[in-house]
């Protein structure tokens, strides 16, 4: 069974400008979780999709937001990127929300601002 | 909210001996303790995971614990080998249907 992917693995952009990322779950997996990474931080929670819908959000300005589409595929986007949103942005997903549950990380996407 | 600390930051064991990390939370209503590895280049890999109504859990060379009083989880990886190297993470989910809550990681090194 593959895994949780995610793409672009790595990105340049200038100050300002706005990106979009993805992330496929595995396979029959419904929820989709985003984190971002780095090294003064750790992880931290950026939001959670099931069924289309938004379920949880960490606590991260509304430049970032994030949706969910019927095959469970995801995407987050940062509008006016600011140099502290360099960070490795990773997807976890899970079979379904409402138990405990395990979640399983994509290798990530490398976001560098200049 | 959940706070998750995790110590030692760094590690270095001789291959072949133990290595122990431990983690303490805050929030005595957390109920699942997953444990994740991620080496360089890659994403977190979940290696094992506890809940609360379990006190140790073992799969092969990797074992977690949990003492629910003292709000604090260990993994402990014995037999080490080089590609055990790696940053290890900690977390802990307060409830079940809220996201996980990380500690800053332990990068051990293991010396061959």
């Amino acid at each position: 069974k593959a895994g949780v992917t995610q793409t672009p693995r790595y990105l340049i952009k200038t100050r300002g400008q706005q990106v979009t990322l993805s992330c496929s779950p595995i396979s029959g997996h419904r929820s989709v979780s985003w984190y971002q990474q780095t090294p003064g931080q750790g992880l931290q929670f950026l939001f959670e999709y099931f069924s289309e819908t938004q379920r949880n959000k960490g606590n991260f300005p509304g430049r970032f937001s994030g949706r969910q589409f019927s095959n469970s595929r995801s995407e987050m986007n940062v509008s006016t990127l600011e140099l502290g949103d360099s960070a490795l942005y990773l997807c976890a997903s899970s079979l379904d929300p409402g138990q405990v549950y395990e979640q399983y990380f994509g290798p990530g996407t490398r976001l560098t601002v200049t | 909210g959940e706070n998750v600390e995790q110590h030692p930051s760094t590690l270095s064991v001789q291959e072949g001996d133990s290595a122990v990390i431990k983690c303490t939370y805050s929030d005595s209503a957390s109920n699942y303790f997953p444990w994740y590895k991620q080496e360089l280049g890659k994403g977190p890999q979940l290696i094992i995971d506890i809940r609360s109504n379990v006190g140790e859990k073992k799969d092969q060379r990797i074992a977690v614990t949990l003492n629910k009083t003292a709000k604090h989880f260990s993994l402990h990886i014995t037999e080490t080998q080089p590609e055990d190297s790696a940053v290890y993470f900690c977390a802990a989910s307060p409830t079940g249907n809220t996201p996980l809550v990380f500690g800053k990681g332990t990068r051990l090194s293991v010396i061959a």
